[in-house]
C-alpha cells in the first residue's frame, strides 16, 4: 500500500508570491490534516480535512487555506507569501480519525523557503 | 499552558545500549491517547507507538516500549538495544477525547537522538 505522498518535496517561492502543496493520503483514508513544522515553533496545527470538509482550523491567518477533493486527494494553498511561510509542510492522513487511537501517518513533507 | 513537555533536547546513545526520552503531558481529560513519532533527517514523520489512557499495560512495539505513568502524566519512550539507524529527532503527541472534532494532536518539541558506534 503507498504511502502519504507530498508534492512537491521542494519550493524556492519569493515574497508575496502564492503557492500550492499537494497530498495523496494513504488509499481508503478519507482524514487529512496539515502541520507546519519550523525549529522555533516545532510543529502546527493548520486544519483538518474530512470527506471534503474542513473539520477543524488551527491558528493561522487566512492567507493559509485548503481543500479536500472526492478521492481524498488535498491541497493547500499559502498566498502572499512571507518569509516566516518558510517551514517544512507535512500532511497526515488517519483512517478515521475520529477515534484517540487512530495514528496520523505522514508524507515526507513539502520543504518552502520563501526569499 | 504547554501540554507536552519534552525536557531532553539533544540525548547521546551508545550502539546497542537501551535510551529513555522523557515525555509529559497536562491534561484534564480523562481519556487521551498518546503517540511517538519518530523524524529521521529525510523529514518524514513515522509512526512509533501508542498508548491509550485506559490501556492496563504499557504499550510495546518491537525494540520500543512506552513506561507509562498515569500518575505522573508521564509516558517516556524506551529504545532498546540503540542502532545506527535510530539517530533522529522524537516526539511526543497527545490527542484528547473531548476535544470532539478538535482531534488535532498536541505536540512537544522533541528530543534528537544520537547514537553513536
Amino acid at each position: 500500500k503507498a504511502g502519504v505522498t507530498q508534492t512537491p518535496r521542494y519550493l524556492i517561492k519569493t515574497r508575496g508570491q502564492q503557492v500550492t502543496l499537494s497530498c495523496s493520503p494513504i488509499s481508503g483514508h478519507r482524514s487529512v490534516s496539515w502541520y507546519q513544522q519550523t525549529p522555533g515553533q516545532g510543529l502546527q496545527f493548520l486544519f483538518e480535512y474530512f470527506s471534503e470538509t474542513q473539520r477543524n482550523k488551527g491558528n493561522f491567518p487566512g492567507r493559509f487555506s485548503g481543500r479536500q477533493f472526492s478521492n481524498s486527494r488535498s491541497e493547500m494553498n499559502v498566498s502572499t507569501l512571507e518569509l516566516g511561510d518558510s517551514a517544512l509542510y507535512l500532511c497526515a492522513s488517519s483512517l478515521l480519525g475520529a477515534d484517540n487511537n487512530s495514528p496520523l501517518h505522514f508524507g515526507n513533507g513539502t520543504r518552502l523557503t520563501v526569499t | 499552558a504547554q501540554k507536552i513537555t519534552q525536557t531532553q533536547p539533544g540525548m547521546f546513545v551508545q550502539e546497542k545500549e537501551a535510551v529513555t526520552l522523557d515525555c509529559t503531558y497536562d491534561t484534564s481529560d480523562p481519556s487521551y491517547g498518546l503517540f511517538w513519532y519518530k523524524q529521521p533527517s529525510s523529514g518524514e514523520m513515522i509512526f512509533l507507538i501508542y498508548q491509550g489512557s485506559y490501556d492496563q499495560q504499557n504499550a510495546t512495539e518491537g525494540r520500543y516500549s512506552l513506561n507509562f505513568q498515569k500518575a505522573r502524566k508521564s509516558a517516556n519512550l524506551v529504545i532498546s538495544a540503540s542502532q545506527l539507524g535510530d539517530s533522529a529527532m522524537y516526539f511526543c503527541a497527545m490527542r484528547e477525547a473531548n476535544a470532539g472534532n478538535n482531534r488535532k494532536l498536541i505536540w512537544g518539541l522533541g528530543t534528537s537522538l544520537a547514537v553513536n558506534p
